[in-house]
């Protein structure tokens, strides 16, 4: 079975930052990564995902994680950070063998600090 | 207009109740999915759709069904609500599996008291 571990329910960095959010992941097959942000109230919007095309994926709003095969993680990373990356942030694997649907860590809330 | 709807939005209902959940998509997706969200839990998979013959229990099926009337559309049955199924549930839609994204909907908050 496939498992994802965010480590850190809440992160704080003060604006300007470098932002870190890891994740590491359980999988027996090459995993297919994915990593969404939730605003308050809202539903859930993809970040980025590893697609094997590269290992430095990069995402929007200036977001980009590194696929690290021998680690099995794919920690999510942004130099700066912005007031308005306030949010909850979750990494996902997606099913394999024949099952589908994602598999989700339980979420890192990032607070940002003026 | 959002690609993908949820109805209602939010549900207060009383344990024992059958309620549903609707979600409808634009998107021409075959496969749709329907998530529970739990504060510290992440989001868990409930059930999961290829296309409108083919429905798949996920990780958390028990106290739950589901109907895909079309294509477009997947609902969510509570059969007899109890008041741990208070969540936010989220449905989301893909084209095809794998690396294929998954397009979320706004979420219902269900209470169950």
């Amino acid at each position: 079975a496939q498992s994802v571990t965010q480590l850190g329910s809440h992160v704080s960095v003060s604006e300007g930052a470098l932002v870190l959010l890891r994740c590491n992941y359980s999988s027996s097959v090459p995993p297919y990564l994915f990593w969404y942000v939730q605003y308050p109230n809202q539903g859930l919007q993809l970040l980025l995902k590893y697609t094997s095309a590269a290992t430095l994926v990069k995402g929007i709003n200036g977001f980009e994680a590194e696929f690290k095969k021998s680690e099995t993680s794919f920690h999510l990373t942004k130099p700066s950070a912005h007031m308005s990356d306030a949010a909850e942030y979750f990494c996902a694997v997606r099913g394999g063998g024949g099952a589908d649907g994602l598999t989700f860590g339980k979420g890192t809330h990032l607070i940002i600090q003026p | 207009d959002a690609d993908v709807t949820q109805t209602p939005r939010n549900r207060i209902t009383k344990t024992g109740k059958r309620i549903m959940l609707e979600c409808s998509q634009t998107k021409g997706h075959d496969r749709m999915y329907w998530y529970r969200q739990d504060p510290g839990l992440g989001l868990r998979l409930i059930y999961y759709s290829f296309d409108v013959k083919d429905i798949n229990k996920g990780e958390i099926s028990d106290g739950y069904s589901v109907s895909r009337q079309a294509q477009a559309k997947f609902s969510l049955s509570l059969e007899s609500a109890i008041p741990n199924q208070t969540a936010l549930y989220f449905c989301a839609t893909a084209r095809d599996r794998g690396t294929d994204t998954q397009y979320f909907g706004p979420g219902t908050r269900l209470t169950v008291l």
